[in-house]
């Protein structure tokens, strides 16, 4: 079945350091990915996306990866803030409703 | 530039009882998802909503839930007689366009609490 995991329950960091979180997927023909945060008591909030035909993508301190051959995903955020600490799930559509299938998520702690 | 919007933020109920939870989407946008999130897990996805119509409940469970989105007014996600193992976050996304390539954006969640 369609299923989206990753790989760390937790990341813990030093100020500063960088920051890659790690997601596998399952469904070959997924072809839109999400990388959300999720504070503590709000919603997912975006970060950034990627579409199928994508390698790459940058946005301001994030860069998400897309290996299609291993159907691997990540997230990389530079300088690392504690600001940034908080959940981080991916997310691929499903079908052409638009569905998003999350993973379980990874937490990611910043320690000053 | 309202997000968008759920309301209650927490809502506490009696097993049996019925639980009504409401989302208003983003302006201009005319789809809402609706997910469920348990402690320490991720998303899962319940229902699709265009105006007036359902277009996907593959994830809603058989009984007791139910969903809407009219003509005027915000969607509704009801839940009927209530059972603790419905207690958890309830998150709706909106976005404008269908198709799986649109990014969804989320409310702030409804926390059942199921006593």
């Amino acid at each position: 079945g369609e299923s989206v995991g990753l790989h760390l329950p937790t990341l813990s960091v030093q100020e500063g350091d960088n920051s890659i979180i790690n997601c596998a997927y399952s469904n070959s023909a997924s072809d839109y990915f999400i990388w959300y945060k999720q504070e503590s008591g709000k919603g997912p909030q975006f970060i950034i996306d990627i579409r199928s035909n994508m390698d790459k993508r940058q946005g301001q301190r994030v860069t998400v990866l897309l290996n299609k051959t291993v159907k691997h995903l990540s997230l990389q955020i530079a300088a690392t803030q504690p600001g940034d600490s908080a959940v981080y799930f991916c997310a691929e559509t499903s079908g052409n409703t638009g569905k998003l299938i999350f993973g379980q998520g990874t937490t990611l702690q910043v320690k000053p | 530039n309202a997000g968008v919007m759920q309301n209650p933020r927490h809502l506490v109920r009696r097993r049996g009882q019925e639980a009504r939870l409401r989302c208003s989407p983003m302006k201009g946008h005319s789809h809402v998802y609706w997910y469920r999130q348990l402690p320490e897990e991720g998303l899962k996805f319940m229902v699709y909503l265009q105006k007036e119509n359902i277009i996907d409940e593959s994830g809603m469970p058989k009984e007791r839930f139910s969903a809407e989105f009219p003509k005027e007014g915000p969607s509704i996600l009801r839940i009927q007689q209530v059972v603790r193992g419905d207690s958890a976050a309830y998150f709706c996304a909106s976005c404008g366009l269908a198709g799986s390539q649109e990014t969804q954006y989320f409310g702030p969640g409804t926390r059942l609490l199921v006593l």
